[in-house]
């Protein structure tokens, strides 16, 4: 099935670094979802972006829509212990009459304190 | 706390076994889905319920079997299922594009 090319697969950074991670596609997109989950429990939806070179923050999280609507990036700003688990990215594709939400892979986070 | 809950968050069955699966969604949500997670995997959608009716099924085995009465309430009714179905089942609702999701059932088939 499709799929987003998520990247980076993992990342182990130090308490305090900046983090950069992004989403890549063939494919145009309407909408970028962007959510983080905690082990044992559900995606936690972070960040939405609607138009193209859309630029939106969320605390330390910032997220911008690509301007071509075929990639999207997220950065976390002077990383915290509690910002460990996966991040994926979805992106929103409409075929047609049918719209489909389509799943990144994950970038998985580990902070050392 | 999402507003999406499922139950159990755990469970064990054997192969033999007829198990539920319940999702219930206080968000006043039109739409609700079942998605499956497994290891180095993308999320994988399963159904998708609008205003109580299926709007899709991708391809899943009839051993799934879901269930909507009414727009806060989703299940998925197991039997027969095999090692391989051992997943995170995640349910999710959503007005629009962005989709809301509960805790997830981890399920382990023996």
């Amino acid at each position: 099935g499709q799929q987003l090319n998520q990247s980076p697969q993992s990342m182990f950074i130090q308490e305090g670094e900046d983090v950069s991670m992004n989403c890549t596609s063939s494919s145009i997109f309407n909408t970028w979802l962007w959510y983080k989950q905690d082990p044992g429990e559900g995606p936690v939806l972070l960040i939405a972006l609607y138009k193209a070179g859309e630029l939106t923050s969320n605390g330390r999280l910032t997220a911008q829509f690509g301007i071509t609507r075929k990639d999207s990036f997220l950065n976390i700003s002077a990383s915290i212990p509690s910002d460990v688990g996966i991040y994926f990215c979805a992106g929103l594709l409409n075929a047609g009459n049918n719209r489909k939400l389509i799943w990144g892979l994950g970038t998985s986070l580990a902070v050392n304190p | 706390e999402t507003g999406v809950t499922q139950t159990p968050r755990h469970l064990v069955m054997g192969m033999t076994n007829k198990k539920s699966l319940k999702c219930e969604q206080h968000l006043g949500h039109n739409a609700m889905y079942w998605y499956k997670q497994s290891a180095k995997k993308p999320l994988e959608l399963m159904f998708v319920y609008n205003f109580k009716e299926q709007t899709e099924n991708n391809s899943v085995p009839s051993r799934f079997s879901p269930e909507c009465p009414n727009s806060s309430h989703l299940f998925l009714h197991l039997h027969t299922l095999q090692p391989e179905d051992s997943a995170l089942y995640l349910c999710a609702s959503s007005v629009q594009e962005t989709q809301y999701f509960g805790p997830g059932t981890r399920l382990l088939v023996l």
